[in-house]
């Protein structure tokens, strides 16, 4: 059973335009989201989080969005840059369990210059 | 501040042996995840110690265990190793209380032949 879900395997992006990536949820017992970016043969590098009791969260260039009634959420790269290609990874956890984060497939976001 | 530290970083072993992988996590993080990355399954949570107890475990065979040190340093050990335990295995540390931003390492790449 899949609970998160990234539909869009990759995105192609104009540099400076903005990027959108999607991810899905199933489980409403969900109380914290998180995105990652990971280049191959490194791990992930944390990027953004939004508790589930907020909207929005924004840091710099990144905004992640939260529509719970959905069980939706979005994470916005404005403007995007050469350097944001690689692989996003939404991530989900539930505070009785601790840090275990289930993780969506992930999507290839590929920024041209 | 460091960030997380395994060792090693790339590892090849025959059918049937066993592997012990090593992490260490920032100052200060008492909690450390491990996690499995393959093309097929994605991310995959495989244990957390927190506190030199494993307070959650993901479904993977008991051939897969884990310990933490008094000073949070983890070790997850595989034994009889399949070919299907080739993977990246990551490690993950974070603090105890919001935010809950789990940090990874660079992982170990580990080949069974």
């Amino acid at each position: 059973d899949q609970q998160v879900k990234q539909n869009s395997p990759s995105l192609s992006v104009q540099e400076g335009r903005i990027s959108i990536l999607n991810c899905d949820y199933t489980n409403s017992m969900f109380d914290y989201f998180l995105w990652y970016k990971k280049y191959p043969a490194e791990g992930p590098t944390f990027l953004i989080s939004i508790s589930s009791i907020k909207d929005k969260n924004e840091d710099g260039r990144f905004t992640v969005f939260l529509n719970k009634s959905a069980k939706h959420l979005s994470l916005h790269i404005v403007p995007s840059q050469p350097g944001d290609s690689a692989v996003y990874f939404c991530a989900a956890r539930r505070m009785e369990y601790g840090n275990k984060l289930v993780f969506g497939a992930g999507t290839i976001l590929r920024v041209k210059s | 501040k460091a960030g997380v530290t395994q060792t090693p970083r790339y590892l090849i072993k025959t059918r049937g042996q066993q592997v012990t992988l090593s992490c260490s996590p920032i100052s200060g993080h008492r909690s450390v995840s491990w996690y499995q990355q393959t093309p097929g399954q994605g991310l995959q949570f495989l244990f957390e110690y927190f506190s030199e107890t494993q307070r959650n475990k993901g479904n993977f065979p008991g051939r897969f265990s884990g310990r933490q040190f008094s000073n949070s340093r983890s070790e997850m050990n595989v034994s009889t190793l399949e070919l299907g335990d080739s993977a990246l295995y990551l490690c993950a540390s974070s603090q105890p209380r919001a935010p809950y931003e789990q940090y990874f390492g660079p992982g170990t790449r580990l080949t069974v032949t």
